[in-house]
Order: structure tokens, then sequence, then C-alpha cells
């Protein structure tokens, strides 16, 4: 089952740009976690962010979290075309596992 | 520091035969994660191993099987293999979950595409 849903489902943009994905949840959780994913490949872990936690930076990448509209949003400022890839929202599940969203898929012309 | 290994890289296989797909975590953690990843359904959590042990596993029939090693190592096995079993198979690791709750990041290794023909 997905939990969390991203939007947009894709988007476009040109490399220096910003680009901000949305991800939405169902039930309560403990964290929500950001991955990158390219070409069908392995998914690179970006960015934790706890329940009490509000907002978190990572070098271009800034996370936010809303728990009380259960969304979460990620930012990439000055994108770059090796930004170019897929990208998820997990959270946890009560197997002990992530359940992932569909993903947004990011574009990032030169 | 070594992330999480998968071998091999690629698998082709034809229906009915049997897959086998290995998994090695990074070093010092114990909890290993298979997700599946198809076309049109998104990643699908298939199998938790902690210490050894079976802790949990997704809404897959039960030839899906596996275990985890003395050496926190897993191996998944797919029998019978049908042709939607084609898919990336992703394994992760992560430091001992103490709960369900999943609070430890996962660590994802490259992926094993199966290709059943």
């Amino acid at each position: 089952s997905q939990q969390g849903e991203e939007d947009p489902q894709a988007l476009s943009i040109q490399e220096g740009e910003n680009a901000t994905m949305n991800c939405s949840y169902k039930t309560s959780i403990n964290n929500l976690q950001w991955y990158r994913q390219n070409s069908g490949r392995g998914l690179v872990h970006l960015i934790l962010i706890r329940s009490n936690e509000r907002e978190k930076h990572s070098g271009r990448l800034r996370v936010t979290l809303d728990t009380s509209k259960k969304s979460s949003s990620l930012l990439i400022t000055a994108s770059r075309a090796a930004d170019t890839a897929s990208y998820f929202c997990a959270t946890g599940g009560s197997q002990g596992n992530l359940i992932f969203g569909k993903g947004t898929k990011l574009s990032v012309k030169p | 520091e070594a992330g999480v290994t998968q071998s091999p890289t690629h698998l082709i296989k034809t229906r009915g035969q049997q897959a086998t797909l290995r998994c090695s975590p990074i070093s010092g953690h114990t909890s290993v994660y298979w997700y599946q990843q198809a076309l049109g359904l998104g990643l699908q959590f298939l199998l938790w191993y902690d210490e050894g042990e079976e802790r949990n596993r997704g809404n897959f029939p039960p030839r899906f099987s596996g275990r985890q090693f003395p050496n926190y190592s897993s191996e998944l096995n797919v029998n019978a293999l049908e042709l939607e079993d084609s898919a990336l198979y992703l394994c992760a690791s992560s430091l001992a979950s103490g709960s369900l709750s999943s609070y430890n990041e996962q660590f994802f290794g490259p992926g094993t595409r199966l290709t059943v023909l």
C-alpha cells in the first residue's frame, strides 16, 4: 500500500533553478525519509526528518515537515543536470519496513 | 566504508526456475530489508531480517523466501518464477531496529535486475 504520495509526478526545470517536490502521507509517523534514484538503480538516502522537527538542511537540500497537514516538501536549490533523477519520500510502516510514494521524476536541463 | 552490496547485477531466468539474490549489509548493520520495484507498481516491501530471524514480510506469496546468515548477509530466493516477478530487487540495511517503528535510516544497495522470460 502506498503511504506517501509525491507531487508533482514529473518536473522539468533549467539548471540553476530551484525544484520543489511535495509528499503527503496518511498515518502518524516517527520520521520521514527522502531518497533519490537514478535511472532504475539503487536508492540513495538523502535526508531523514523526525516527527518533532519542522525543517532540516543538508547542502542544497531543504526538507520541511508539517505533521498537522501530514505533508513534507523537498527543495533542491540551484539545481544541476546531475540532480536529474526520481525522488521518493518514505515513511515507517507497521512491519518495520519503509512505505514509499510513487516518486517525482525530476529532469534538469543544462 | 563500503555500502550495501548486491549480486548479481543482472539475472535472467525462465518461467518456473528458481532465482537466488544476495545482499551484504553495511558493516555494523544487523537488519536487512528486501524490496521489489516492478514497473508501474512502485517499491513494495518483501521481507525484513534482523539478527538472523525473519521479522516480517510483505504481501507476497510463500515462493518468495530468504534467510539471513550469521555475518548478517542475506539471500532472497524466488521459486517457481513467473513473468510478473521481473523487477529490480533492492536490498537495504540499517542498524538494529528495537521496534517496528522503522526509526532508523535504511541504506540501499544498487539492486539486482531480474528478468523472467
